[in-house]
Protein backbone atom coordinates (compact mmCIF):
# COMPACT_ATOMS: atom_id res chain seq x y z
CA UNK A 1 0.00 0.00 0.00
CA UNK A 2 1.09 3.46 0.01
CA UNK A 3 3.35 4.79 2.65
CA UNK A 4 5.63 7.90 3.11
CA UNK A 5 9.30 7.42 4.78
CA UNK A 6 11.08 10.61 6.22
CA UNK A 7 14.23 11.33 8.05
CA UNK A 8 14.21 10.40 11.79
CA UNK A 9 15.03 13.41 14.37
CA UNK A 10 15.28 14.95 16.27
CA UNK A 11 17.52 17.32 14.16
CA UNK A 12 18.92 20.54 15.94
CA UNK A 13 20.04 23.37 14.36
CA UNK A 14 20.96 26.48 15.03
CA UNK A 15 19.32 29.53 13.76
CA UNK A 16 19.71 30.71 10.36
CA UNK A 17 21.44 27.62 9.64
CA UNK A 18 20.25 25.18 6.21
CA UNK A 19 17.40 22.88 6.71
CA UNK A 20 16.37 19.76 4.73
CA UNK A 21 14.05 17.22 6.03
CA UNK A 22 13.89 14.15 3.86
CA UNK A 23 10.77 12.44 2.49
CA UNK A 24 10.03 10.02 -0.09
CA UNK A 25 6.98 8.05 -0.63
CA UNK A 26 5.53 4.85 -2.18
CA UNK A 27 1.90 4.99 -3.86
CA UNK A 28 0.08 3.18 -6.75
CA UNK A 29 -1.60 6.42 -8.37
CA UNK A 30 -0.70 10.04 -8.74
CA UNK A 31 -0.91 11.42 -5.19
CA UNK A 32 -1.00 15.03 -4.46
CA UNK A 33 1.93 15.44 -1.46
CA UNK A 34 1.79 17.53 1.43
CA UNK A 35 3.98 19.18 4.26
CA UNK A 36 2.43 19.61 7.48
CA UNK A 37 3.26 21.50 10.95
CA UNK A 38 2.85 20.31 14.62
CA UNK A 39 3.58 23.30 17.22
CA UNK A 40 3.11 21.79 20.94
CA UNK A 41 -0.50 21.35 21.92
CA UNK A 42 -1.50 21.83 18.64
CA UNK A 43 -3.14 20.21 15.62
CA UNK A 44 -1.47 19.85 12.74
CA UNK A 45 -1.27 22.86 10.02
CA UNK A 46 -0.61 22.89 6.37
CA UNK A 47 2.62 24.18 5.51
CA UNK A 48 2.91 23.34 1.51
CA UNK A 49 1.51 21.15 -0.70
CA UNK A 50 1.95 19.80 -4.34
CA UNK A 51 -0.22 17.83 -6.68
CA UNK A 52 1.78 16.99 -9.75
CA UNK A 53 5.26 16.18 -10.71
CA UNK A 54 8.02 19.35 -10.75
CA UNK A 55 5.79 21.13 -8.49
CA UNK A 56 7.35 23.49 -6.16
CA UNK A 57 5.15 24.12 -2.88
CA UNK A 58 6.04 26.73 -1.10
CA UNK A 59 5.06 29.07 2.18
CA UNK A 60 6.70 30.80 4.92
CA UNK A 61 10.57 30.53 3.14
CA UNK A 62 9.91 26.61 3.53
CA UNK A 63 9.99 25.03 -0.23
CA UNK A 64 9.20 21.49 -1.50
CA UNK A 65 9.25 19.99 -5.11
CA UNK A 66 7.43 16.86 -5.78
CA UNK A 67 10.21 14.34 -7.73
CA UNK A 68 8.54 11.55 -9.72
CA UNK A 69 11.48 9.87 -10.73
CA UNK A 70 13.20 9.85 -7.03
CA UNK A 71 9.87 9.44 -5.37
CA UNK A 72 10.55 12.45 -3.17
CA UNK A 73 9.15 15.45 -1.22
CA UNK A 74 12.08 16.70 0.97
CA UNK A 75 11.51 19.53 2.62
CA UNK A 76 13.87 23.11 2.34
CA UNK A 77 14.72 26.18 4.43
CA UNK A 78 17.25 28.53 3.48
CA UNK A 79 17.52 30.07 7.11
CA UNK A 80 15.84 28.07 10.24
CA UNK A 81 14.42 30.93 12.92
CA UNK A 82 13.62 29.36 17.06
CA UNK A 83 9.83 29.91 15.82
CA UNK A 84 10.33 26.88 13.27
CA UNK A 85 10.80 24.53 15.98
CA UNK A 86 8.20 21.96 15.98
CA UNK A 87 7.27 18.60 14.30
CA UNK A 88 6.92 18.07 10.80
CA UNK A 89 4.99 15.59 9.04
CA UNK A 90 5.10 14.52 5.18
CA UNK A 91 2.13 13.38 3.66
CA UNK A 92 0.38 12.22 0.51
CA UNK A 93 -2.97 11.77 -0.28
CA UNK A 94 -4.43 9.40 -2.81
CA UNK A 95 -7.65 9.65 -4.48
CA UNK A 96 -8.08 5.96 -4.74
CA UNK A 97 -11.18 4.89 -2.55
CA UNK A 98 -11.74 7.96 -1.03
CA UNK A 99 -10.03 10.51 0.81
CA UNK A 100 -7.39 8.75 3.18
CA UNK A 101 -3.99 11.41 3.91
CA UNK A 102 -0.67 8.71 4.79
CA UNK A 103 1.70 10.17 7.11
CA UNK A 104 5.34 10.22 7.65
CA UNK A 105 6.54 9.37 11.18
CA UNK A 106 7.43 13.34 11.79
CA UNK A 107 10.87 14.58 12.23
CA UNK A 108 10.89 17.09 15.10
CA UNK A 109 12.99 19.86 14.78
CA UNK A 110 14.68 22.29 17.85
CA UNK A 111 16.22 25.42 16.36
CA UNK A 112 18.47 27.10 18.78
CA UNK A 113 19.15 30.77 18.91
CA UNK B 1 -14.87 31.10 8.28
CA UNK B 2 -14.34 28.71 11.84
CA UNK B 3 -12.01 25.78 11.36
CA UNK B 4 -12.48 22.20 12.42
CA UNK B 5 -13.65 22.29 16.38
CA UNK B 6 -13.23 18.95 18.42
CA UNK B 7 -14.53 18.32 21.57
CA UNK B 8 -13.67 17.60 24.46
CA UNK B 9 -10.08 18.85 24.34
CA UNK B 10 -9.05 17.03 27.42
CA UNK B 11 -10.78 13.71 28.64
CA UNK B 12 -9.55 10.93 31.73
CA UNK B 13 -11.59 7.44 31.16
CA UNK B 14 -11.21 4.53 33.17
CA UNK B 15 -10.17 1.16 31.88
CA UNK B 16 -13.21 -1.09 30.30
CA UNK B 17 -15.45 2.81 29.80
CA UNK B 18 -16.10 3.96 26.67
CA UNK B 19 -16.16 7.25 25.16
CA UNK B 20 -17.56 9.06 22.11
CA UNK B 21 -15.20 12.27 20.57
CA UNK B 22 -17.09 14.96 18.60
CA UNK B 23 -15.91 16.95 15.73
CA UNK B 24 -17.70 19.46 13.80
CA UNK B 25 -16.15 20.01 10.23
CA UNK B 26 -15.80 23.22 8.05
CA UNK B 27 -18.71 24.15 6.65
CA UNK B 28 -19.05 23.23 3.28
CA UNK B 29 -16.78 20.29 4.17
CA UNK B 30 -18.18 16.68 3.53
CA UNK B 31 -15.53 14.70 4.00
CA UNK B 32 -14.01 14.03 7.99
CA UNK B 33 -11.10 11.69 8.69
CA UNK B 34 -9.68 10.69 12.06
CA UNK B 35 -6.47 10.06 13.31
CA UNK B 36 -4.82 8.79 16.06
CA UNK B 37 -1.33 9.59 17.36
CA UNK B 38 0.63 8.74 19.61
CA UNK B 39 4.38 8.84 20.71
CA UNK B 40 5.05 5.32 19.49
CA UNK B 41 3.37 4.92 16.40
CA UNK B 42 2.72 8.50 15.15
CA UNK B 43 -0.05 9.45 13.34
CA UNK B 44 -2.68 6.33 12.16
CA UNK B 45 -5.52 6.84 10.37
CA UNK B 46 -8.50 5.11 11.81
CA UNK B 47 -11.55 6.26 9.44
CA UNK B 48 -13.39 8.26 6.84
CA UNK B 49 -17.06 9.70 6.49
CA UNK B 50 -18.03 11.56 3.31
CA UNK B 51 -21.78 12.09 3.35
CA UNK B 52 -22.43 9.94 5.88
CA UNK B 53 -21.11 6.86 4.76
CA UNK B 54 -17.70 5.10 6.07
CA UNK B 55 -15.50 5.02 2.56
CA UNK B 56 -12.02 4.28 3.68
CA UNK B 57 -11.00 2.15 7.25
CA UNK B 58 -7.69 1.85 8.84
CA UNK B 59 -6.30 -1.33 10.68
CA UNK B 60 -7.80 -0.53 14.25
CA UNK B 61 -9.73 -3.48 15.97
CA UNK B 62 -13.67 -2.69 15.68
CA UNK B 63 -13.78 -1.01 19.48
CA UNK B 64 -13.41 1.77 17.47
CA UNK B 65 -16.26 2.97 15.65
CA UNK B 66 -17.54 6.05 14.29
CA UNK B 67 -20.35 8.05 11.94
CA UNK B 68 -21.35 11.10 10.34
CA UNK B 69 -24.46 12.96 10.40
CA UNK B 70 -26.22 14.97 7.66
CA UNK B 71 -24.83 18.10 9.01
CA UNK B 72 -21.45 16.56 8.64
CA UNK B 73 -20.43 16.46 12.10
CA UNK B 74 -18.62 13.21 13.16
CA UNK B 75 -18.32 11.34 16.07
CA UNK B 76 -15.91 8.41 16.75
CA UNK B 77 -16.47 6.05 19.82
CA UNK B 78 -14.24 3.29 21.39
CA UNK B 79 -15.88 0.90 23.63
CA UNK B 80 -13.82 -1.29 26.25
CA UNK B 81 -11.05 1.24 26.33
CA UNK B 82 -7.19 -0.01 27.12
CA UNK B 83 -4.43 1.83 29.12
CA UNK B 84 -2.95 1.85 25.20
CA UNK B 85 -5.65 3.94 23.66
CA UNK B 86 -4.18 6.65 25.55
CA UNK B 87 -3.90 9.24 22.79
CA UNK B 88 -4.39 12.65 21.09
CA UNK B 89 -7.05 11.88 18.60
CA UNK B 90 -7.44 14.49 15.75
CA UNK B 91 -10.17 15.00 13.25
CA UNK B 92 -9.66 16.44 9.90
CA UNK B 93 -11.68 17.59 7.43
CA UNK B 94 -11.74 18.38 3.71
CA UNK B 95 -13.94 19.61 0.98
CA UNK B 96 -13.03 17.44 -1.79
CA UNK B 97 -10.71 14.50 -2.71
CA UNK B 98 -6.78 15.42 -3.08
CA UNK B 99 -6.42 18.28 -1.18
CA UNK B 100 -5.45 19.62 2.00
CA UNK B 101 -6.86 18.24 5.46
CA UNK B 102 -7.71 20.74 7.70
CA UNK B 103 -6.96 19.71 11.16
CA UNK B 104 -8.76 20.31 14.66
CA UNK B 105 -7.05 21.02 17.45
CA UNK B 106 -7.56 17.62 18.89
CA UNK B 107 -9.26 15.62 22.00
CA UNK B 108 -6.01 14.20 24.39
CA UNK B 109 -7.62 11.23 25.52
CA UNK B 110 -5.92 9.64 29.17
CA UNK B 111 -7.26 6.08 30.19
CA UNK B 112 -6.33 5.21 34.03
Amino acid sequence: GDSVTQMEGPVTLSEEAFLTINCTYTATGYPSLFWYVQYPGEGLQLLLKATKADDKGSNKGFEATYRKETTSFHLEKGSVQVSDSAVYFCALSDRTGGFKTIFGAGTRLFVKA
Amino acid sequence: KAGVTQTPRYLIKTRGQQVTLSCSPISGHRSVSWYQQTPGQGLQFLFEYFSETQRNKGNFPGRFSGRQFSNSRSEMNVSTLELGDSALYLCASSDRQNTEAFFGQGTRLTVV
